[in-house]
């Protein structure tokens, strides 16, 4: 089992839709989670971030974190031509200084 | 605010070549700093990790090796350069919170 996992996609929206991107993590422990947007050709931009179960809101993105069944989503909302981009899911553990990124879901927003 | 720079943003190197690539970060002092690679299609490999000048923490084998001469910058080196090494190398630092943010990146090509 990875440590973080995610769908590698694509996942296909048209514009409009509501995409919701999904996360799987194994470590029990885990305190921080954190969403990151890469463009083809570009490095990873921080777009959320989350430490607490429940919901977390910042314009068009919500980030929602289940601790005990551990996964962590990104729902982006009025989804655009301009989202279109992979999403990289990462994780803190408890300890350390590192985060464990997972593969990344291609998101692709259609006309 | 702070930015992280990272030169060269584009490489070309022949095979047993020697490399250097550097990273500097401005407007935070003390930051945990980070090499991580990404191969083409592929997730992000982290391959060195410091959280002060001279402190470093490899996390896979290989011929590659890092340096913190000073805070805010950050040195990737190798000696002879292998095929495997092309790929986009990113820097980034950690705040507070360990959230990470990237520089722009370095794309490698080992002919």
């Amino acid at each position: 089992q990875k440590e973080v996992e995610q769908n590698s996609g694509p996942l296909s929206v048209p514009e409009g839709a509501i995409a919701s991107l999904n996360c799987t993590y194994s470590d029990r422990g885990s305190q921080s989670f954190f969403w990151y947007r890469q463009y083809s050709g570009k490095s990873p931009e921080l777009i959320m971030s989350i430490y607490s179960n429940g919901d977390k809101e910042d314009g068009r993105f919500t980030a929602q974190l289940n601790k005990a069944s551990q996964y962590v989503s990104l729902l982006i909302r009025d989804s655009q031509p301009s989202d279109s981009a992979t999403y990289l899911c990462a994780v803190k553990k408890g300890g350390g200084n590192k985060l464990t990124f997972g593969t990344g879901t291609q998101l692709k927003v259609e006309l | 605010s702070q930015t992280i720079h990272q030169w060269p943003a584009t490489l070309v190197q022949p095979v047993g070549s020697p490399l250097s690539l550097e990273c500097t970060v401005e407007g935070t002092s003390n930051p945990n700093l980070y090499w991580y690679r990404q191969a083409a299609g592929r997730g992000l490999q982290l391959l060195f990790y410091s959280v002060g000048i001279g402190q470093i923490s490899s996390e896979v084998p290989q011929n590659l090796s890092a340096s913190r001469p000073q805070d805010r910058q950050f040195i990737l080196s190798s000696k002879k350069l292998l095929l495997s090494d092309s790929g986009f190398y990113l820097c980034a630092w950690s705040g507070l919170v360990y959230e990470q943010y990237f520089g722009p990146g370095t794309r490698l090509t080992v002919t």
